[in-house]
């Protein structure tokens, strides 16, 4: 099945890009998601990319997908406090109608 | 309009007792998802419902745990005999169907506390 893997934490400055990765093995994901999760709070989708685009850019958010490597990576242009949270990539898995989480990557957001 | 509704939001329970968390999906939806969340780590699926009917339930124990979504009323995600370890933030979501972006939208999740 479906494996998703993140980098457990990053932290910037106000102000800075913020880059996020996740890498899949599930090739035949259709869909690849971002998810955002406020402290005692639920998940919310924060955009999602098509498995035949290379790039989708969203306000401040830039999606990549590396197909060839099963690469994905959110970036977050002028990242604000406000943006601190743990953000989820997700892929479907053929195999099971479900989506597959990442562990998550904590962001913080120094002022 | 509601989005998914969780409740309880907080829940204790003593080892052995029962737990019972439910979820109404947002109004349409006819999928429902149970997630659950360890302390500090990601999403793990549990199961996976539609209407009245089991479609997928490979990420849930199969002793104690339960999960139904009845024709009426809300999903509920039964604990029995509770452990320490089902300490835990068990998330619902829910989907109008598996097609197109499959988009799931998520409750605010219950937090089960056991003694």
């Amino acid at each position: 099945g479906e494996d998703v893997e993140q980098s457990l934490f990053l932290s910037v400055r106000e102000g800075d890009s913020s880059v996020i990765n996740c890498t899949y093995t599930d090739s035949s994901s259709t869909y690849l998601y971002w998810y955002k999760q406020e402290p005692g709070a639920g998940l919310q989708l924060l955009t999602y990319i098509f498995s035949n685009m290379d790039m989708k850019q969203d306000q401040r958010l830039t999606v990549l997908l590396n197909k060839k490597d099963k690469h994905l990576s959110l970036r977050i242009a002028d990242t604000q406090t406000g943006d601190s949270a743990i953000y989820f990539c997700a892929g479907k898995d053929t195999g099971r109608r479900a989506l597959t989480f990442g562990s998550g990557t904590r962001l913080q957001v120094q002022p | 309009n509601a989005g998914v509704m969780q409740n309880p939001r907080h829940l204790v329970r003593r080892r052995g007792q029962e737990a019972r968390l439910r979820c109404s999906p947002v109004k349409g939806h006819s999928h429902v998802y149970w997630y659950r969340q360890l302390p500090e780590e990601g999403l793990k699926f549990m199961v996976y419902l539609q209407k009245e009917n089991i479609i997928d339930e490979s990420g849930m124990p199969k002793e104690r745990f339960s999960a139904e979504f009845p024709k009426e009323g809300p999903s509920i995600l039964r604990i029995q005999q509770v452990v320490r370890g089902d300490s835990a933030a068990y998330f619902c979501a829910s989907s109008f169907g598996t097609g197109n972006t499959g988009e799931l939208f998520f409750g605010e999740g219950s937090r089960l506390t056991v003694l």
